[in-house]
Protein backbone atom coordinates (compact mmCIF):
# COMPACT_ATOMS: atom_id res chain seq x y z
CA UNK A 1 0.00 0.00 0.00
CA UNK A 2 1.00 3.81 -0.80
CA UNK A 3 3.10 5.28 2.04
CA UNK A 4 3.09 8.42 3.65
CA UNK A 5 2.71 11.44 1.15
CA UNK A 6 4.11 14.84 1.95
CA UNK A 7 3.05 17.88 -0.32
CA UNK A 8 5.06 20.08 -1.29
CA UNK A 9 8.55 18.51 -1.20
CA UNK A 10 10.52 21.66 -1.94
CA UNK A 11 8.82 25.25 -0.49
CA UNK A 12 10.77 28.80 -0.71
CA UNK A 13 9.21 31.06 1.18
CA UNK A 14 9.85 35.25 2.82
CA UNK A 15 10.21 35.90 6.49
CA UNK A 16 6.95 36.97 7.72
CA UNK A 17 5.20 35.18 5.70
CA UNK A 18 2.96 32.30 6.18
CA UNK A 19 3.20 28.26 5.05
CA UNK A 20 0.89 25.21 5.15
CA UNK A 21 2.24 21.83 4.58
CA UNK A 22 0.37 18.61 3.84
CA UNK A 23 0.45 15.31 4.82
CA UNK A 24 -1.51 12.44 3.72
CA UNK A 25 -0.81 8.93 6.29
CA UNK A 26 -0.94 5.34 5.14
CA UNK A 27 -4.28 4.07 4.40
CA UNK A 28 -5.95 3.37 8.02
CA UNK A 29 -3.41 5.05 9.94
CA UNK A 30 -5.30 7.16 12.22
CA UNK A 31 -2.76 9.01 13.74
CA UNK A 32 -0.47 11.58 12.18
CA UNK A 33 3.13 13.18 14.13
CA UNK A 34 5.32 16.13 12.73
CA UNK A 35 8.87 16.68 13.61
CA UNK A 36 11.28 19.39 12.55
CA UNK A 37 14.79 18.69 11.57
CA UNK A 38 17.39 20.84 11.22
CA UNK A 39 21.22 20.26 11.19
CA UNK A 40 21.81 22.15 14.71
CA UNK A 41 18.77 20.68 16.67
CA UNK A 42 18.44 17.56 15.08
CA UNK A 43 14.71 15.40 15.26
CA UNK A 44 11.99 17.42 17.02
CA UNK A 45 8.50 16.52 17.97
CA UNK A 46 6.17 19.16 17.04
CA UNK A 47 2.72 17.59 17.62
CA UNK A 48 0.35 14.83 16.61
CA UNK A 49 -3.20 14.22 15.77
CA UNK A 50 -5.60 11.56 16.26
CA UNK A 51 -9.19 11.14 15.08
CA UNK A 52 -9.46 15.11 14.18
CA UNK A 53 -7.36 16.21 18.52
CA UNK A 54 -4.37 17.30 19.11
CA UNK A 55 -3.15 14.22 21.82
CA UNK A 56 0.65 15.29 22.21
CA UNK A 57 2.68 18.66 21.98
CA UNK A 58 6.31 19.22 21.78
CA UNK A 59 7.68 22.63 22.69
CA UNK A 60 6.70 24.81 20.23
CA UNK A 61 5.76 28.18 20.04
CA UNK A 62 1.99 29.26 18.70
CA UNK A 63 3.57 29.98 15.62
CA UNK A 64 3.22 26.36 15.13
CA UNK A 65 -0.39 24.93 14.85
CA UNK A 66 -1.83 21.72 12.73
CA UNK A 67 -4.96 20.12 12.41
CA UNK A 68 -6.10 16.63 11.04
CA UNK A 69 -9.00 16.05 8.77
CA UNK A 70 -11.99 13.37 9.28
CA UNK A 71 -10.01 11.01 6.30
CA UNK A 72 -6.61 11.54 8.80
CA UNK A 73 -5.21 14.04 6.15
CA UNK A 74 -3.37 16.92 8.49
CA UNK A 75 -1.75 20.10 7.84
CA UNK A 76 0.78 22.11 9.61
CA UNK A 77 1.01 26.04 9.40
CA UNK A 78 3.51 28.19 10.25
CA UNK A 79 2.91 31.59 10.30
CA UNK A 80 5.14 34.77 10.36
CA UNK A 81 8.16 32.83 9.25
CA UNK A 82 11.38 32.94 10.67
CA UNK A 83 14.82 32.67 9.11
CA UNK A 84 15.26 29.93 12.13
CA UNK A 85 11.94 28.00 11.05
CA UNK A 86 14.15 26.37 7.52
CA UNK A 87 14.13 22.70 7.71
CA UNK A 88 12.87 19.28 6.93
CA UNK A 89 9.32 18.58 8.37
CA UNK A 90 8.55 15.39 8.48
CA UNK A 91 4.90 14.22 9.00
CA UNK A 92 4.58 10.05 10.12
CA UNK A 93 1.86 7.92 10.50
CA UNK A 94 0.98 5.49 13.04
CA UNK A 95 -2.37 3.08 13.62
CA UNK A 96 -2.89 4.67 17.03
CA UNK A 97 -1.85 7.69 19.08
CA UNK A 98 1.44 7.13 21.26
CA UNK A 99 0.05 6.50 25.12
CA UNK A 100 2.24 5.13 28.31
CA UNK A 101 3.02 1.85 27.58
CA UNK A 102 2.54 1.59 24.30
CA UNK A 103 4.17 0.09 21.65
CA UNK A 104 3.72 1.27 17.95
CA UNK A 105 5.85 2.02 14.97
CA UNK A 106 5.35 5.38 12.76
CA UNK A 107 6.30 5.76 9.02
CA UNK A 108 7.81 8.48 8.19
CA UNK A 109 7.06 10.29 4.70
CA UNK A 110 9.73 11.93 2.84
CA UNK A 111 9.42 15.39 4.10
CA UNK A 112 8.88 18.98 3.08
CA UNK A 113 12.48 21.42 3.07
CA UNK A 114 11.63 24.83 3.69
CA UNK A 115 13.87 27.53 3.01
CA UNK A 116 13.11 31.16 4.58
CA UNK A 117 14.83 33.56 2.93
CA UNK B 1 13.38 16.72 30.95
CA UNK B 2 14.61 13.32 29.08
CA UNK B 3 18.13 13.54 26.96
CA UNK B 4 19.02 11.17 24.89
CA UNK B 5 22.24 11.02 24.09
CA UNK B 6 24.60 9.11 21.28
CA UNK B 7 28.56 9.00 19.72
CA UNK B 8 28.10 11.59 16.84
CA UNK B 9 30.11 8.68 14.13
CA UNK B 10 31.01 5.57 14.21
CA UNK B 11 33.34 4.22 11.30
CA UNK B 12 32.97 0.05 10.30
CA UNK B 13 34.28 -2.24 7.60
CA UNK B 14 31.86 -4.48 5.99
CA UNK B 15 31.05 -7.57 7.71
CA UNK B 16 31.77 -6.28 11.35
CA UNK B 17 29.26 -5.99 13.76
CA UNK B 18 28.06 -2.51 14.92
CA UNK B 19 27.10 -1.81 18.21
CA UNK B 20 25.09 2.17 19.00
CA UNK B 21 24.33 3.16 22.25
CA UNK B 22 22.20 5.48 23.40
CA UNK B 23 21.70 6.68 26.81
CA UNK B 24 18.63 7.75 27.86
CA UNK B 25 18.53 8.94 31.72
CA UNK B 26 15.04 9.75 32.34
CA UNK B 27 13.52 7.67 29.94
CA UNK B 28 9.16 7.09 30.99
CA UNK B 29 8.64 4.74 33.27
CA UNK B 30 6.57 2.54 30.69
CA UNK B 31 8.01 4.05 27.94
CA UNK B 32 9.40 1.73 24.91
CA UNK B 33 12.79 2.80 23.22
CA UNK B 34 12.80 2.85 19.24
CA UNK B 35 15.68 2.81 16.62
CA UNK B 36 15.26 4.37 13.52
CA UNK B 37 17.26 4.71 10.42
CA UNK B 38 17.72 7.87 8.09
CA UNK B 39 19.73 8.02 4.46
CA UNK B 40 19.47 11.49 2.59
CA UNK B 41 16.91 13.65 1.46
CA UNK B 42 14.76 10.67 3.21
CA UNK B 43 12.40 10.09 6.26
CA UNK B 44 13.39 8.11 9.00
CA UNK B 45 12.51 4.32 9.29
CA UNK B 46 11.89 2.34 11.83
CA UNK B 47 14.30 -0.70 12.24
CA UNK B 48 13.39 -2.16 15.82
CA UNK B 49 11.88 -1.02 18.98
CA UNK B 50 12.04 -3.11 22.81
CA UNK B 51 11.04 -2.48 25.93
CA UNK B 52 13.49 -4.33 28.60
CA UNK B 53 16.31 -7.32 27.74
CA UNK B 54 16.95 -8.23 24.61
CA UNK B 55 14.61 -8.24 21.25
CA UNK B 56 15.85 -9.10 17.84
CA UNK B 57 14.37 -9.05 14.50
CA UNK B 58 15.72 -9.76 10.85
CA UNK B 59 17.75 -6.86 10.80
CA UNK B 60 18.98 -5.48 14.07
CA UNK B 61 18.85 -6.99 18.14
CA UNK B 62 18.36 -4.39 20.51
CA UNK B 63 20.04 -4.97 24.07
CA UNK B 64 18.24 -2.83 27.11
CA UNK B 65 19.61 -3.16 30.68
CA UNK B 66 17.44 -3.32 33.56
CA UNK B 67 17.49 0.19 34.60
CA UNK B 68 16.69 0.97 31.09
CA UNK B 69 18.82 4.06 31.23
CA UNK B 70 20.66 2.82 27.79
CA UNK B 71 19.86 0.55 24.94
CA UNK B 72 22.41 -0.53 22.25
CA UNK B 73 21.70 -1.45 18.66
CA UNK B 74 23.38 -4.19 17.40
CA UNK B 75 23.39 -4.73 13.24
CA UNK B 76 25.10 -8.07 12.33
CA UNK B 77 27.63 -7.94 9.65
CA UNK B 78 27.00 -4.75 8.37
CA UNK B 79 27.52 -3.57 4.42
CA UNK B 80 27.85 -0.41 2.34
CA UNK B 81 24.19 0.08 2.64
CA UNK B 82 24.01 0.66 5.89
CA UNK B 83 25.90 3.28 5.56
CA UNK B 84 23.11 5.93 7.41
CA UNK B 85 22.39 8.10 10.16
CA UNK B 86 20.84 6.11 13.20
CA UNK B 87 18.76 7.27 16.35
CA UNK B 88 17.43 6.54 19.00
CA UNK B 89 13.73 7.56 20.42
CA UNK B 90 12.33 7.75 23.33
CA UNK B 91 9.21 9.15 25.19
CA UNK B 92 8.72 11.87 28.25
CA UNK B 93 5.68 12.07 29.81
CA UNK B 94 4.60 15.51 30.61
CA UNK B 95 2.86 16.01 34.26
CA UNK B 96 -0.62 16.80 31.92
CA UNK B 97 -0.33 13.06 30.74
CA UNK B 98 0.91 14.02 27.15
CA UNK B 99 3.95 12.18 25.23
CA UNK B 100 6.91 14.61 23.86
CA UNK B 101 8.90 12.28 21.85
CA UNK B 102 12.58 12.56 22.11
CA UNK B 103 15.38 11.84 19.52
CA UNK B 104 18.55 11.29 20.27
CA UNK B 105 21.18 13.60 17.98
CA UNK B 106 21.56 10.86 15.98
CA UNK B 107 25.24 8.64 15.01
CA UNK B 108 26.30 8.91 11.38
CA UNK B 109 27.70 5.60 10.97
CA UNK B 110 30.18 4.78 7.88
CA UNK B 111 30.73 1.59 6.60
CA UNK B 112 33.85 1.08 4.19
CA UNK B 113 34.79 -1.85 2.04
Amino acid sequence: KAGVTQTPRYLIKTRGQQVTLSCSPISGHRSVSWYQQTPGQGLQFLFEYFSETQRNKGNFPGRFSGRQFSNSRSEMNVSTLELGDSALYLCASSLAVRLAGDSYEQYFGPGTRLTVT
Amino acid sequence: LAKTTQPISMDSYEGQEVNITCSHNNIATNDYITWYQQFPSQGPRFIIQGYKTKVTNEVASLFIPADRKSSTLSLPRVSLSDTAVYYCLVGEESLDSSYKLIFGSGTRLLVRP
